[in-house]
């Protein structure tokens, strides 16, 4: 089975400035892909960003880039310039590419990103 | 912009009763999603759907939940009895068959007394 580990409880970073997410998961599948989910209080589910397993070059959006380490497992989420409206719960996601499309999203335990203003 | 929808947005329910949440997929996405998230806890995969039926369910879908399709829209999670460790955020979402991205409703907050 597929696991999804962050092990970074609590972040925090200030205004302006540069954090990274970290993030690694388990898998035997070579087809995947891979996503940061940004949860604010109000707990919606945003997609950040994603990844296919595939494409050797690192995802980014805007602010938000990825650091993807296939041969480690190794998927980290850096915010440039973070904002205080960046200050959420930041959720790494895996699914499966092959085997079916409807395969579901396994869920990091996330990581709650503290902006200082 | 295209945006799943989910009602109730929050719901109080005894022990016991039975209780459906209710979902509006965004229009031409063809798979469906039930995702549960204990208060402070990780998101968990309840059950996907594609084609009118249940294509794979977690341990955590038991016999006590049940999802349909009723019409051309709507999506539905039922939960037959409920429980106190019943009370979560459920979040509906969907994805499109030509797509990898998977786009979550704002969640209906379960409460069960």
């Amino acid at each position: 089975a597929q696991t999804v580990t962050q092990s970074q409880p609590e972040m925090s970073v200030q205004e302006a400035e540069t954090v990274t997410l970290s993030c690694t998961y388990d898998t035997s599948e070579s087809d995947y892909y891979l996503f940061w989910y940004k949860q604010p209080p109000s707990r919606q589910m945003i997609l950040v960003i994603r990844q296919e397993a595939y494409k050797q070059q690192n995802a980014t959006e805007n602010r938000f880039s990825v650091n993807f380490q296939k041969a480690a497992k190794s998927f980290s989420l850096k915010i440039s310039d973070s904002q205080l409206g960046d200050a959420a719960m930041y959720f790494c996601a895996y699914r499966r590419g092959s085997g079916g499309g409807a395969d579901g999203l396994t869920f990091g335990k996330g990581t709650h990103l503290i902006i200082q203003p | 912009e295209p945006e799943v929808t989910q009602t109730p947005s929050h719901q109080v329910t005894q022990m016991g009763q039975e209780v459906i949440l209710r979902c509006v997929p965004i229009s031409n996405h063809l798979y469906f999603y039930w995702y549960r998230q204990i208060l402070g806890q990780k998101v968990e995969f309840l059950v996907s759907f594609y084609n009118n039926e249940i294509s794979e369910k977690s341990e955590i879908f038991d016999d006590q939940f049940s999802v349909e399709r009723p019409d051309g829209s709507n999506f539905t999670l039922k939960i037959r009895s409920t429980k106190l460790e019943d009370s979560a955020m459920y979040f509906c979402a969907s994805r499109p068959s030509s797509g990898n991205t998977i786009y979550f409703g704002e969640g209906s907050w379960l409460t069960v007394v």
